[in-house]
């Protein structure tokens, strides 16, 4: 059972170079999600799509764009990458429409130099 | 930013002691879930309590809830060294049913052996 996988699990980027960072999920779950968690500052929403063809913006969305084409998966694109988006950033998903768990990737360690 | 805070930030107790964590809120909320991170890997979800709920059990853990004072604590008995790990209460922030799930900063405990 795979879950959530993301790719590149650990990636060194220079500043003002673009970078995907790819989230998959093979539960059929509705809903995904974007996390950034910095230390002390716990992890903060992103971006966040509901459904297929849906997305919506959470906390900290400036400098992201998402995109939902599918069920399966949703990427997340630092257009110019700056310093301050360092961070690791985690995929989630969720199974329905109401109130349940949600479930993680192992993460993405993005360094912007 | 709807974000919880987690108190005590950081928590060591001997092997067999109770652990408590608590987690205040700012926002009315639908429902509360805690989750747990091992250092280096996602979230894994341990608990959710809804918010005409006071208290839920789970094995070794017990969360109870105070929607009038905005806060939950996580209580894990008998603690063993493989609690070891960062703990983080996560509200349900849902608006025109769109669920956005809104973290706190996390309590990092240490279970000494």
């Amino acid at each position: 059972i795979a879950g959530i996988t993301q790719a590149p699990t650990s990636q060194i980027l220079a500043a003002g170079r673009r970078m995907t960072l790819r989230c998959t999920q093979d539960m059929r779950h509705n809903a995904m999600y974007w996390y950034r968690q910095d230390l002390g500052l716990g992890l903060r929403l992103i971006h966040y799509s509901n459904t297929a063809g849906t997305t919506g913006k959470g906390e900290v969305p400036d400098g992201y764009s998402v995109s939902r084409a599918n069920t399966d998966d949703f990427p997340l694109t630092l257009a110019s990458a700056v310093p301050s988006q360092t961070s690791v950033y985690f995929c989630a998903s969720r199974k329905g429409q109401s109130a349940g768990e949600l479930f993680f990737g192992e993460g993405s360690r993005l360094t912007v130099l | 930013s709807q974000q919880g805070e987690e108190d005590p930030q950081a928590l060591s107790i001997q092997e067999g002691e109770n652990a408590t964590m608590n987690c205040s809120y700012k926002t009315s909320i639908n429902n509360l879930q805690w989750y747990r991170q091992n250092s280096g890997r996602g979230l894994v979800h341990l608990i959710l309590i809804r918010s005409n709920e006071r208290e839920k059990h789970s094995g070794r853990l017990r969360v109870t809830l105070d929607t009038s004072k905005k806060s939950s604590s996580l209580l894990i008995t008998a603690s063993r060294a493989a609690d070891t790990a960062s703990y983080f209460c996560a509200t349900d922030a849902t608006t025109s049913g769109t669920y956005k799930y809104i973290f706190g900063t996390g309590t990092r405990l240490k279970v000494l052996a």
